[in-house]
């Protein structure tokens, strides 16, 4: 069955600093991967989406994560954060080839950005 | 304004008393799920639809039941609710699988 691993559950930062939040997945020969924030109290709200195409992917909030296979990764990484990025991050997979329609969630990096 | 919405936002109750919470979207879409966040497990899948009168199971779906009468709706039935089900539930919705979800604002739910 499919898996999303996160390992890194928390991550402080200083602002202006880079940042790099790790997600690896089980090896499947097509899968859709995502990226999603939650900020507190509230909804997750998309970051970005690797369907097909070029592994690098661009989303909001100058957020970008590169696709690699041969490493079944999609790490997301930030130049430099600024305080207001503080919050949790999910990454999520939905396996084509599973014969399911299910989405499966890693278990979130809390991202604290320091002053 | 394209959103998923979700009633009640807070709610406690108490063990067995059958409970449902509602989740409605505007976005004409064809897939919607339910998900429960819990510290340190992520979210994880209750159950979904892939379009009216249409479901499945997820990864955690015991004590739980749907319905999908209507394409905007998908109420999540609690019909014996017990302590363990205390929890954050999410309502998402997606144009269709396997495409980003919009997310509901999220219901936190206590059991006592």
């Amino acid at each position: 069955a499919q898996s999303v691993t996160q390992l890194d559950s928390q991550v402080p930062v200083f602002e202006e600093a880079p940042v790099e939040l790790r997600c690896n997945y089980s090896s499947s020969v097509s899968v859709y991967l995502f990226w999603y924030v939650q900020y507190p109290n509230q909804g997750l709200q998309l970051l970005l989406k690797y369907l097909s195409g070029s592994t690098l992917v661009k989303g909001i909030n100058g957020f970008e994560a590169e696709f690699n296979k041969s490493q079944t990764s999609f790490h997301l990484r930030k130049p430099s954060v600024h305080i207001s990025d503080t919050a949790e991050y999910f990454c999520a997979v939905s396996d084509l080839t599973s014969g399911t329609y299910k989405y499966i969630f890693g278990t979130g990096t809390r991202l604290k950005v320091l002053a | 304004e394209a959103q998923v919405t979700q009633n009640p936002r807070y709610l406690i109750t108490v063990t067995g008393k059958k409970l449902t919470v509602t989740c409605s979207q505007n976005m004409n879409h064809e897939y919607m799920s339910w998900y429960r966040q819990d510290p340190g497990l992520g979210l994880r899948q209750i159950y979904y639809s892939m379009n009216v009168e249409v479901t499945d199971k997820g990864d955690v779906p015991e004590g739980y039941k749907v319905s999908r009468k209507e394409k905007r709706n998908f109420p999540l039935i609690l019909e014996s609710p017990s302590p363990n089900q205390t929890s954050l539930y999410f309502c998402a919705s997606s144009l269709a699988y396997p495409n980003e979800q919009f997310f509901g604002p999220g219901t936190r739910l206590t059991v006592l």
